[in-house]
């Protein structure tokens, strides 16, 4: 198994331009999520979901946008880049049992200039 | 709102030695905290979890004490080693299907040989 994969691992964006971060998991979990980690801020969560078809907004939802088609991808958007937005960002998975771990993606490094 | 406070936020211990790293949570309905472990660019990992009807839990060099009247939870790393350098993240979860975790800021811990 993959685990869970990230794409791109690293990206530079100027302020307003959009993109999809990348999110695919091969374990058939149907609890994925996306954290936001900045310096002394620890992971934050920006969405959610629990299911194809089903999502919700975490701590930090405002500018990001997320669509949950199938079980296996969890695709993140940003509409209009935004410098606030500079991060990096974390996928996550975790099956149905309420005391599994949830697994971590290798992160991808967005810089919005 | 911080709803899980984690101290210190750097810690440096040598070789050898015990690290330990505080966590305090304010929600009673929190009922799982795991710690996570996270090297440079990497995704963070399990490291080890707790559910609050026990007061300790050992793995090995690592150990959870939880303490659900004063409403904290600490790791204690025995025999420190330089390969134990990381960032490490508590990290609690209400119950029910809810699946999120709320973290705390993370603590660097660098291990001197």
């Amino acid at each position: 198994n993959a685990g869970v994969t990230q794409t791109p691992k690293f990206q530079v964006l100027k302020t307003g331009q959009s993109m999809t971060l990348q999110c695919a998991q091969d374990m058939n979990h149907e609890y994925m999520s996306w954290y936001r980690q900045d310096p002394g801020m620890g992971l934050r969560l920006i969405h959610y979901s629990v299911g194809a078809g089903i999502t919700d907004q975490g701590e930090v939802p405002n500018g990001y946008n997320v669509s949950r088609s199938t079980t296996e991808d969890f695709p993140l958007r940003l509409l209009s880049a935004a410098p606030s937005q500079t991060s990096v960002y974390f996928c996550a998975s975790k099956d149905r049992a309420s005391y599994n771990e949830q697994f971590f993606g290798p992160g991808t490094r967005l810089t919005v200039l | 709102q911080q709803q899980v406070k984690q101290s210190p936020q750097s810690l440096i211990v040598q070789k050898g030695g015990i690290s330990i790293i505080n966590c305090a949570y304010e929600n009673t309905a929190f009922d799982y905290f795991p710690w996570y472990q996270q090297f440079p660019g990497k995704g963070p990992a399990l490291l080890i979890a707790i559910r609050p009807d026990v007061s300790e839990k050992k793995e090995g060099r690592f150990t959870i004490s939880f303490n659900k009247s004063a409403k904290q939870f600490s790791l204690h790393i025995m025999d420190s080693q330089p390969g134990d350098s990381a960032t490490y993240f508590c990290a609690a979860r209400s119950g029910g299907s809810n699946y999120k975790l709320t973290f705390g800021k993370g603590t660097l811990l660098t291990v001197n040989p």
